[in-house]
This record gives C-alpha cells, sequence and structure tokens, in this order.
C-alpha cells in the first residue's frame, strides 16, 4: 500500500512570513500533484511535478520533487491570509489510476 | 468550460436507507473517479471509469457500496443500506489523456442520522 504522509498537520503563521509543508513516502510516484482545498469546496489543482528533481514556481509559491520521485515540498513566501486552505499532495501511480493523497497541511495565514 | 458537477449538495438519511449520489464529470473526460473525504482520513480513493468500465474498484469498502456509469459520462455512487460511518463528504472528479490530471466537483456532503 502506497503512504503519503504530510507535514505539518497544522501551521499557523503571521502574514508575511515563509513556510514549508513536506510530502514525504517510501514508494516511487510517476507523478505528483498538489491540491488546494476551502471549507465546502472540492480540492482545486495547483501544479503537477513528474520529473525527479523538478522546480515549478506559481507566483509566490514553489513545488520541488524529490530526485528519487518520493518526495515533494510546497514552500510559500510572504504569506498571505488568502493562503489559508487545506495543502493537500497526492501520487499518482501512472495513467488513469486513482490518486493516493496525504491527510492534508491545514494552514492559516493570520492577518 | 462547466467543472464537474455532483448533486446533491447535502444529503441527510435515516440509517438504514440508501442513498444515490450524482456525479457529471467535465465534457470529454474519459475518467472518472470517486473518492471519500471523512474528518481525520483525509481523501480516500473508491473507484473508478474508463468510459463506462470500472478497472479498479478496490477501494469500495463494503459490498453496499456500488457504482456505474452509463454513455461514458454521469455516473451514480449507490449505497445501501447506510451506516452512520458512511457520513462523509463524497467526492468525484474527472480526467483525460494524456496529463490525466484530476479534476473535482465540490461534493456531497451525506449525514447518517
Amino acid at each position: 500500500t502506497q503512504l503519503l504522509e504530510q507535514s505539518p498537520q497544522f501551521l499557523s503563521i503571521q502574514e508575511g512570513e515563509n513556510l514549508t509543508v513536506y510530502c514525504n513516502s517510501s514508494s516511487v510516484f510517476s507523478s505528483l500533484q498538489w491540491y488546494r482545498q476551502e471549507p465546502g469546496e472540492g480540492p482545486v489543482l495547483l501544479v503537477t511535478v513528474v520529473t525527479g528533481g523538478e522546480v515549478k514556481k506559481l507566483k509566490r509559491l514553489t513545488f520541488q520533487f524529490g530526485d528519487a520521485r518520493k518526495d515533494s515540498s510546497l514552500h510559500i513566501t510572504a504569506a498571505q491570509p488568502g493562503d489559508t486552505g487545506l495543502y493537500l499532495c497526492a501520487g499518482a501511480g501512472g495513467g488513469a489510476d486513482g490518486l493516493t493523497f496525504g491527510k492534508g497541511t491545514h494552514l492559516i495565514i493570520q492577518p | 468550460g462547466a467543472g464537474v458537477s455532483q448533486s446533491p449538495s447535502n444529503k441527510v438519511t435515516e440509517k438504514g436507507k440508501d442513498v444515490e449520489l450524482r456525479c457529471d464529470p467535465i465534457s470529454g473526460h474519459t475518467a472518472l473517479y470517486w473518492y471519500r473525504q471523512s474528518l481525520g482520513q483525509g481523501l480516500e480513493f473508491l473507484i473508478y471509469f474508463q468510459g463506462n468500465s470500472a478497472p479498479d474498484k478496490s477501494g469500495l469498502p463494503s459490498d453496499r457500496f456500488s457504482a456505474e456509469r452509463t454513455g461514458g459520462s454521469v455516473s451514480t455512487l449507490t449505497i445501501q443500506r447506510t451506516q452512520q460511518e458512511d457520513s462523509a463528504v463524497y467526492l468525484c472528479a474527472s480526467s483525460s489523456y494524456p496529463t490525466y490530471e484530476q479534476y473535482f466537483g465540490p461534493g456531497t456532503r451525506l449525514t447518517v442520522t
């Protein structure tokens, strides 16, 4: 069974601070996706990383895929209250298979 | 274009009753997925369809759960004889070749009383 461990589970920081969320597994994934979910809504896809060592930037968000394709990180620079939400990482085995999700990181950015 | 839609958005049912949840995927998406999200459990994969067939039903928690997809489009997830532990948000997603990136609907919140 493939498992994804996310850390931290909860994070509350002040506006303007930087933070990193981690997603780790003992299994190799063909790709890894990061989602953000707000209360009462479905997860919204932020990014997909496919190549080991890949780094993708989305404004103030930087996503990294580990060289061995087993882990990933999400770094947010100068966090803003609008970044508040549940961040989920999900591993894909390939093709149209279902995703394996981590339990998520609940992020609160205080103004 | 239109995203994934799900209905109903909320469903309250009595223990022992059957419920049907509906998912309308993004037009043209060939793959459709059902997940369940419970407090403390995260997002749990239930089943996926490629066209009308379900190659992977491994996530269905019991034989009270079933799903079908007709015409390669709309899907229904049926839970028979609902139990309190079935209370959760049921999420549907769809995707298509070549990336198979999954796009989620808003979910159906099921409460079994």
